[in-house]
């Protein structure tokens, strides 16, 4: 069965900084993956996807994430952080349709 | 196009009572989700509906928690008796046949006193 680890829980860091937010995974097949980003009282909002090729995915407001199959890990990077980035992200990985979720990593920024 | 539909947004009922929750994803979305969302932790699958027919329930307490998708569109999720355990925020998402993406509604939150 698929599962996703998201080692860390919350992270605080100033504007402008740059900032990773790990994430790994497990699956016994291929898989795709997936960041989505949840503001408060928000429900779930994608922010990039890996289904194949690349392994470096460009999604929205900026954010990236890199594809590494050897050591089962998919973190998301931003270069330059927003005050308007704080909210709570989540990893995912989806077998056969099936979409697992890590527990989370909520980014604080702070000025 | 018009997103995934929730409502309601928030209810607060006391234990043992029951409570439900609708869904009307988006046009043409044939497979869809409810996800149950504890503070603090991810989402957890709870039933996946491929147009009226049930593709997995395997987390989905059936003892208390009963979902329908009359028709292959709306959805409803209930539950019966609440727990003090079932506080959380419900999700729906729907998704297109052929693609792999999922669309979230805003969410329903429960709370249960």
């Amino acid at each position: 069965a698929q599962s996703v680890t998201q080692l860390d829980s919350q992270v605080p860091v100033f504007e402008e900084a740059p900032v990773e937010l790990r994430c790994n995974y497990s699956s016994s097949v291929s898989v795709y993956l997936f960041w989505y980003v949840q503001y408060p009282n928000q429900g779930l909002q994608l922010l990039l996807k890996y289904l194949s090729g690349s392994t470096l995915v460009k999604g929205i407001n900026g954010f990236e994430a890199e594809f590494n199959k050897s050591q089962t890990s998919f973190h998301l990077r931003k270069p330059s952080v927003h005050i308007s980035d704080t909210a709570e992200y989540f990893c995912a990985v989806a077998e056969r349709n099936k979409l697992t979720f890590g527990t989370g990593t909520q980014l604080k920024v702070e000025l | 196009e018009a997103g995934v539909a929730q409502s309601p947004r928030y209810k607060i009922i006391e234990k043992r009572q029951s409570v439900a929750f609708w869904c009307n994803p988006i046009s043409g979305h044939a497979t869809l989700y409810w996800y149950q969302q504890i503070l603090g932790q991810g989402p957890k699958l709870l039933i996946q509906f491929q147009n009226n027919g049930v593709v997995d329930d395997s987390q989905l307490p059936k003892d208390r928690f009963s979902a329908e998708r009359l028709k292959g569109v709306d959805s409803t999720l209930k539950i019966q008796p609440a727990k003090l355990e079932d506080s959380a925020v419900y999700l729906c998402a729907s998704r297109p046949s052929g693609a792999n993406v999922l669309t979230f509604g805003a969410g329903s939150r429960l709370t249960v006193l």
